[in-house]
């Protein structure tokens, strides 16, 4: 029974790089939310997602974000030129429905720019 | 804009200590409250609350939301060195599907 899956773990990138983040829900869970977790700071959703479809991307910064959740394999968060700002954890949360249920975390990625 | 405050920022208590963590909201079109208990890790899941006056209990700890006030509580009761972690509470709220916005945790400490 696995949870919500998260790959790379850890990932460094220098300045200008790009950076992406990959997840994979829960078995069974279609709806797929992004926060990030700056240092000393709170969660902070950035976009939700299905299959396809982006719901509500309020969250994402107007340039150089981007995400996706096609409809074979995970959801990917993509950050173009990274700066040093962009250091965070990025938490992927997965959910079953679309109102009224339960986020299931999955560990994060600890992404540092250098 | 929505709004969840949590309090204290952090708590020193001693193993056996009874605590109580606040959370407070201003959200539009709230739906539910989340709490999560985070150790340096993954955020993990501990209650949903929807109802007001409706304890929900798992072991020593419990939960409980006043849709009138605006606010939630979490008690550990008996803690142990293992609660030592950062509590965050979590309110989902608006239309376009669950989108959860975070208070700024509660640091809790729990010495031998």
């Amino acid at each position: 029974n696995a949870g919500v899956m998260q790959n790379p773990r850890h990932l460094v990138r220098r300045r200008g790089q790009e950076a992406r983040l990959r997840c994979s829900p829960m078995k069974g869970h279609s709806h797929v939310y992004w926060y990030r977790q700056l240092p000393e700071e709170g969660l902070k959703f950035m976009v939700y997602l299905q299959k396809e479809n982006i719901i509500d991307e309020s969250g994402m910064p107007k340039e150089r974000f981007s995400a996706e959740f096609p409809k074979e394999g995970p959801s990917i968060l993509r950050i173009q030129q990274v700066v040093r700002g962009d250091s965070a954890a990025y938490f992927c949360a997965s959910s079953q429905l679309q109102a009224g249920g339960e986020q299931y975390f999955g560990p994060g990625t600890r992404l540092t720019v250098t | 804009e929505d709004k969840v405050v949590q309090s204290p920022l952090s708590l020193v208590v001693h193993e056996g200590d009874t605590v109580t963590l606040n959370c407070s909201y201003e959200v539009t079109n709230f739906r539910s409250l989340l709490w999560y208990k985070q150790e340096k890790k993954a955020p993990t899941f501990l209650f949903m609350l929807t109802s007001s006056g409706i304890e929900k209990k798992s072991g020593r700890l419990s939960s409980i939301l006043d849709k009138k006030e605006l606010f939630s509580i979490l008690n550990i009761t008996a803690t142990q060195t293992g609660d030592s972690a950062v509590y965050l509470c979590a309110v989902e709220a608006g239309n376009a599907g669950n989108m959860l916005t975070f208070g700024g945790g509660t640091r809790l400490m729990v010495k031998p």
